[in-house]
């Protein structure tokens, strides 16, 4: 199974831009990078995708490293509506061709005011 | 469109109970997913289902039956309930095999089983 890793929480402030990292050095030529948001007391939200190139969209932007072992999701300015867990997912195939979402721990991220 | 929608939003079960988690979409979408949430913890997959009359175990199935009789909906049963069972369930949903498509996700059943 392919796997991210991001840190485990990280704190911002509001205004201000904020990078959240993560890692997947497994990841194989055909994964999509997903990330997702959860926040408080409502299911995840999708936030962006992307296979090779940057990519951005009204919520964020994803940089996505050259040789695809990383990437980052960045918000360019934060609000406190901003403040959820963020999850970085890779896109696979299970059985019988269903895709897989497999979620992590995700970051914690805080907004202050 | 209303999405994926999940009904009930709170339950509370006593234990040996049993109850159906309901699931519906009106997006015609393919693939449906149970996922259940434990405190601070991230998802994890129960039951998927790639179409109406089929359905496979994902990473903790027991405890847990699904059937999928039409394309919209996807209800989780619990037959005996535990308090192993106290989670939040999330029932998600995704167009088809292409991998740049989004999942959408109900809003949740909060289940305590006392």
């Amino acid at each position: 199974d392919a796997k991210t890793t991001q840190p485990n929480s990280m704190e911002s402030n509001e205004e201000e831009p904020v990078h959240l990292p993560c890692n997947h050095s497994t990841i194989s030529g055909t994964d999509y990078i997903h990330w997702y948001r959860q926040l408080p007391s409502q299911g995840p939200e999708y936030v962006i995708h992307g296979l090779t190139s940057n990519v951005n969209n009204r919520m964020a932007s994803l940089a996505i490293a050259e040789d695809r072992k990383s990437s980052t999701l960045i918000l360019h300015r934060a609000t406190l509506r901003d403040a959820a867990v963020y999850y970085c997912i890779l896109r696979d195939v299970w059985g019988q061709g269903a895709q897989k979402l497999v979620f992590g721990q995700g970051t914690r991220l805080t907004i202050n005011p | 469109n209303a999405g994926v929608t999940q009904t009930p939003k709170f339950r509370i079960l006593k234990i040996g109970q049993s109850m159906t988690l309901q699931c519906t979409q009106d997006m015609n979408h393919n693939y449906m997913y149970w996922y259940r949430q434990d405190p601070g913890m991230g998802l994890k997959l129960i039951y998927y289902s790639v179409g109406a009359g089929i359905t496979d175990k994902g990473e903790v199935p027991n405890g847990y039956n699904v059937s999928r009789s039409t394309t919209e909906d996807f209800p989780l049963r619990l037959e005996l309930a535990a308090p192993s069972q106290t989670s939040v369930y999330f029932c998600a949903s995704i167009a088809g095999r292409e991998m740049n498509t989004e999942a959408f996700f109900g809003q949740g059943t909060r289940l305590t089983v006392v």
